[in-house]
């Protein structure tokens, strides 16, 4: 069974930092690529950013790009998505899900909320 | 980024009715498009693939067609378990966005 688990969020100022991360059993993850997608309260879903399975290639949504890094480690099975200069439309339940782009596989979510 | 539209944002329909749902691409992404349902407070659920292709699992009353630019999910004969918030993505090119859902709600 594909389980993929984050963890990592919280609450954080306007301007601060955060890192999620996302542990994948049950798949080949060296083989998959991966992706990050969060959810606003109430709102529709937000593809925000993808990696491929060697780490080599990552893309970001126009309204994250150069704020957010995603990267992975494919020897511990984890994913990663860093936040920097984080900002009260960030406050979202963030998802990991695989493998890419057909997300079959989803995680629980973790919530981040974005306020001072 | 592929921009994705879909219409309407929310629908009305009875138990036993049949529904279409219209997603729009801002530039061609041949039959790369695919459809989820999304429950509250759970995670989405792929429901479509490549336009037309099912999930395993999925019932048959969930049917896509379309090309290009233009994609519709049908289902077929609601029930009660079928009211949710769909969605289209596209997966054509990196980021691979979704549209910003259809609420199916029971009239």
């Amino acid at each position: 069974e594909v389980q993929l688990v984050e963890s990592g969020g919280g609450l954080v100022q306007p301007g601060g930092s955060l890192r999620l991360s996302c542990t994948v059993s049950g798949l080949p993850f060296s083989g998959n690529s991966m992706n990050w997608v969060r959810q606003a309260p109430g709102k529709g879903l937000e593809y925000i950013s993808y990696i491929s399975s060697g780490g080599t290639t990552a893309s970001y949504a126009d309204s994250v790009k150069g704020r957010f890094t995603v990267s992975r480690d494919n020897a511990k099975n984890l994913l990663y998505l860093q936040m920097n200069s984080l900002r009260d439309e960030d406050t979202a339940v963030y998802y990991c899900a695989s493998p890419g782009p057909l997300l079959t596989s989803w995680g629980q979510g973790t919530l981040v909320t974005v306020s001072s | 980024d592929i921009q994705m539209t879909q219409s309407p944002s929310s629908l009305s329909a009875s138990v036993g009715d049949r529904v279409t749902i219209i997603c729009r691409a801002s530039q061609s992404i041949t039959k790369y498009l695919n459809w989820y349902q999304q429950k509250p407070g759970r995670a989405p659920k792929l429901l479509i693939y490549s336009t037309s292709i099912l999930q395993s699992g999925v019932p048959s009353k969930f049917s896509g067609s379309g090309s290009g630019t233009d994609f519709t999910l049908t289902i077929s004969s609601l029930q009660p378990e079928d009211f949710a918030t769909y969605y289209c993505q596209q997966s054509s090119s990196a980021p691979y966005t979704f549209g910003q859902g259809t609420k199916l709600e029971i009239k």
